[in-house]
């Protein structure tokens, strides 16, 4: 079965670190680009960059540039979003989907992870 | 880049046909035959039912079909059901590797 599976739900305080996951499985996870998704309470779906794991080449939408980092371990069929310091304001869900092989859109996604950023 | 823009949410009785658009601009959905749509139960794992503006991928029911004209695409579920209540979401290739979400509709089975 192809799926992506994202580790699990964070509650952090901010100014800490984090980084969440998001594992394939069932395709070749080398040659398909995967995104990340935020999806803040009560909003929808911000496309916030992807990444190509077989050669690790990341795109970032300009809103998210330089607030987080984008990357894959091939070797282990991973994908990561990373913050360096979270704030209050990036509690929200997150997604991670694979791009289609023949299409520009996301055919399959994680389970999603909801990060809560709380003093 | 700036969201496409949805309908907070539309409604429809059993068996009738709503219509969902996802209005963008010349980069996005005007310029692209790459509008792409989701069906997201809160919880789960959003689901694709249209790629390439009307293509359905396999074991998607034919009730689903898109559209598109100009810089609107537009998703049209025909004799709905109660299952189909929950929010959908449109998504369009911007370029350069890049992309944008609606605003995501509520779809009411009155």
């Amino acid at each position: 079965e192809v799926q992506l599976v994202q580790s699990g739900g964070e509650v952090k305080k901010p100014g800490e670190s984090l980084q969440i996951s998001c594992k394939g499985s069932g395709y070749s996870f080398n040659t398909y680009w995967i995104g990340w998704m935020r999806q803040m309470p009560g909003k929808g779906l911000e496309w916030m960059g992807i990444i190509y794991p077989g050669d690790s080449d990341t795109r970032y939408s300009p809103s998210f540039q330089g607030q987080v980092t984008i990357s894959a371990d091939k070797s282990i069929r991973t994908a990561y979003l990373q913050w360096s310091s979270l704030k209050a304001s990036d509690t929200a869900m997150y997604f991670c989907a694979r791009q289609g092989s023949s299409f520009d859109g996301f055919d399959i996604w994680g389970q999603g992870a909801l990060v809560t950023v709380s003093s | 880049q700036s969201a496409l823009t949805q309908p907070r949410s539309v409604s429809g009785s059993p068996g009738q046909s709503v219509t969902i658009p996802c209005t963008g601009t010349s980069s996005d959905v005007g310029n692209y035959k790459s509008v792409s749509w989701y069906q997201h139960h809160p919880g789960k794992a959003p689901k694709l039912i249209i790629y390439d503006v009307n293509k359905r991928p396999s074991g998607v029911p034919d009730r689903f079909s898109g559209s598109k004209s100009g810089n609107t695409a537009s998703l049209t579920i025909s004799g709905l059901q109660a299952e189909d209540e929950t929010d959908y979401f449109c998504c369009s290739y911007a370029g350069s590797y890049t992309y944008v979400f609606g605003t995501a509709t509520k779809v009411t089975v009155l």
